[in-house]
């Protein structure tokens, strides 16, 4: 089956850096997504990752891993507005999203 | 560009009547459009996808009859919900992408903002 494991909450203090880890098990691999979601809002796009290696865009910066099937997404310089559900999803072979539980990431001052 | 709308935002109906939820893509076409629901605290759940003029395919355990799927044009995607009961109340979100080969960010799924449904 296709799976995608990410921890469910996470804790940081504003400031500072922290890193969600997220693991897949899918059939076929065509990339991989990070998503923040607001509570009661929509997922808004934030990266998109292809190819093995780190992409930086602004505060945010995105790991992919595709031999050890793992990505994490780096938040540098937290700020409160950070705070929100973070969503990993891989498109498979068949251009399908397979969406993670998402992190729901609490940012303290 | 790439935007979304979906209509209405908030609807709030009583138990047993339909309600169709409106999802368009504004400055693109989009060749396949996806509905999700999302309950609280959770994930988002794929409901079907529909591929401009055929049938939506459906996830499994999501009933094809009470969650009508038209996708009559390149820009407008329709999901009626009928007989809504109260467990249907969800947030509903829709998405769409414009071809079959996400290779490129331009390719990627665009979300509409959502429609909350409450059904007493």
């Amino acid at each position: 089956g296709q799976n995608i494991d990410q921890p469910t909450e996470m804790t940081a203090t504003e400031g500072a850096i922290v890193q969600i880890n997220c693991t897949y098990q899918t059939s076929g691999f065509n990339g991989l997504f990070w998503y923040q979601q607001h509570a009661g809002e929509a997922p808004t796009f934030l990266s998109y990752n292809v190819l093995d290696g780190l992409e930086e865009k602004g505060r945010f910066s995105s790991f992919l891993s595709r031999s050890k099937g793992y990505s994490y997404l780096l938040l540098k310089e937290l700020q409160m507005k950070d705070s929100a559900s973070y969503l990993c999803a891989v498109l498979d072979s068949n251009y399908q999203l397979i969406w993670g539980a998402g992190t729901k990431l609490i940012i303290k001052p | 560009g790439a935007v979304v709308s979906q209509h209405p935002s908030r609807v709030i109906c009583k138990s047993g009547t339909s309600v169709k939820i409106e999802c368009r893509s504004l400055d693109f076409q989009a060749t396949t459009m996806f509905w999700y629901r999302q309950f609280p605290k959770k994930s988002l759940m794929l409901m079907a996808t529909s591929n401009e003029g055929s049938k939506a395919t459906y996830e499994q355990g999501v009933e094809k009859d009470k969650f009508l799927i038209n996708h009559a044009s390149l820009t407008l995607s329709t999901l009626t919900v009928t007989s809504a009961h109260p467990e249907d109340s969800s947030f509903y979100i829709c998405s769409a992408r414009t071809s079959g080969r996400a290779v490129t960010l331009q390719e990627t799924q665009y979300f509409g903002p959502g429609t909350r449904l409450l059904v007493l």
